[in-house]
Order: C-alpha cells, then sequence, then structure tokens
C-alpha cells in the first residue's frame, strides 16, 4: 500500500541552525501538508502546497519556514534559523485532490526535530 | 483555538464491546470530518471520514456518526479488539479550506 515517507526520523540541532526535513508524498497525490505536533499538543497545520506554490499557510509559518518541491517527488521544510520552541515532531501529508476540503489526507510517520 | 474538542482524555473499553469516541466541534463552517489513530512514534492513520451531507458513514467495524445540529460526531468500534489500543483524533476541515484542524485526542484502551 502506497505510503507518505519522511526523512531523517529524528533531528537534533542547535538553536539557531537551518534544518531541512525532507518527504515523499504518495506518488499520484497533488496536494502535500506539513503539521507539527509539540509534546502534549495538538497536532497543527502548518502549510499546504499545490501546483508548486503555497495554498495556505497558518500563523506559525512565518518567515523562516519555507516549502519546496525540488523535484518529481520529494516536498521538504526549511526552518532557517531553529529556535527552541520549534522542537516538536513534524508531520507531512499528502491527499489525492484538494480545494474543497473534502479528501482524506495521508500522514508520514513523521520527524522528531530537537532543538538544544 | 479550541474549535475540535475530545472531552475524554481516556477510555478502556474490553474486548469484544463497542468503543464509542466522542468529539464536538464549534465552527460551523465545518463539513468535513476525519477520524485518525495514532500509534506511538508513527504518524496519525486515517481510518474513516464523513461529509455533512450525511448522519453516518460505516466501514467493517468502524462507524461515525454525525449530528449537526449538536456539532457532534462519534466514532464507534465493534467490537473492539486489543490492537485498536491507540489515540483516536478527530479531525475537521471547512469547505474553503484543505487544513484540518484536530482535537486533542482520546486513549483507547481495548483489554482482554
Amino acid at each position: 500500500e502506497p505510503e507518505v515517507t519522511q526523512t531523517p526520523s529524528h533531528q537534533v540541532t542547535q538553536m539557531g541552525q537551518e534544518v531541512i526535513l525532507r518527504c515523499v508524498p504518495i506518488s499520484n497525490h497533488l496536494y502535500f501538508y506539513w503539521y507539527r505536533q509539540i509534546l502534549g499538543q495538538k497536532v497543527e497545520f502548518l502549510v499546504s502546497f499545490y501546483n508548486n506554490e503555497i495554498s495556505e499557510k497558518s500563523e506559525i509559518f512565518d518567515d523562516q519556514f519555507s516549502v519546496e518541491r525540488p523535484d518529481g517527488s520529494n516536498f521538504t521544510l526549511k526552518i532557517r534559523s531553529t529556535k527552541l520552541e520549534d522542537s516538536a515532531m513534524y508531520f507531512c501529508a499528502s491527499s489525492e485532490a484538494g480545494g474543497l476540503g473534502s479528501y482524506e489526507q495521508y500522514f508520514g510517520p513523521g520527524t522528531r526535530l530537537t532543538v538544544t | 483555538d479550541q474549535q475540535v474538542k475530545q472531552n475524554s482524555p481516556s477510555l478502556s473499553v474490553q474486548e469484544g464491546r463497542i468503543s464509542i469516541l466522542n468529539c464536538d466541534y464549534t465552527n460551523s463552517m465545518f463539513d468535513y470530518f476525519l477520524w485518525y489513530k495514532k500509534y506511538p512514534a508513527e504518524g496519525p492513520t486515517f481510518l474513516i471520514s464523513i461529509s455533512s451531507i450525511k448522519d453516518k458513514n460505516e466501514d467493517g467495524r468502524f462507524t461515525v456518526f454525525l449530528n449537526k445540529s449538536a456539532k457532534h460526531l462519534s466514532l464507534h468500534i465493534v467490537p473492539s479488539q486489543p490492537g485498536d489500543s491507540a489515540v483516536y483524533f478527530c479531525a475537521a476541515s471547512a469547505d474553503n479550506t484543505d487544513k484540518l484542524i484536530f482535537g486533542t485526542g482520546t486513549r483507547l484502551q481495548v483489554f482482554p
């Protein structure tokens, strides 16, 4: 069964460093997402991406964050200068379609980011 | 932001019995609802969804009920199995967005 994959599973970085989290969405999916879950808190939406551009982003997704689809398979989340409060599980998700909010999103296993 | 609420942090059910997980929402613009299951160190796994034009959707042992007037949905698992032990998240989206708003989750434990 097709699945979303993410690398690395765990990333430790120092405050102020740049990190890139990588995702390979399900191959025939067209919409891509990043969510995060800070320990003990809810899963929160960060950004959605379609047709090589951001379609929606949350207040969390400030100028320190960026997303890219560098080739036909990968989808990346970059944090330019990490802060302690960026420590969280980051989940990538993809859906076959979207735009009307009625399609299932399939999630990857997550990358645990620890900022020290 | 408490648009989606799961008021029961945990639920314990005997194997073979019915598990009922509840979810309330406040945003009347929500028109699509999903349930996800999550094991430790894994991502949320999609279980079942329901559109606001329906009041019930069934898939095997899983049934989701939607009461729009009460802004309430529930997930029924019957019969419950030990492998169902996980955290269950309710999520919702509105028709003008793909953003999912998640609840805080309910930890289900199914014991023999």
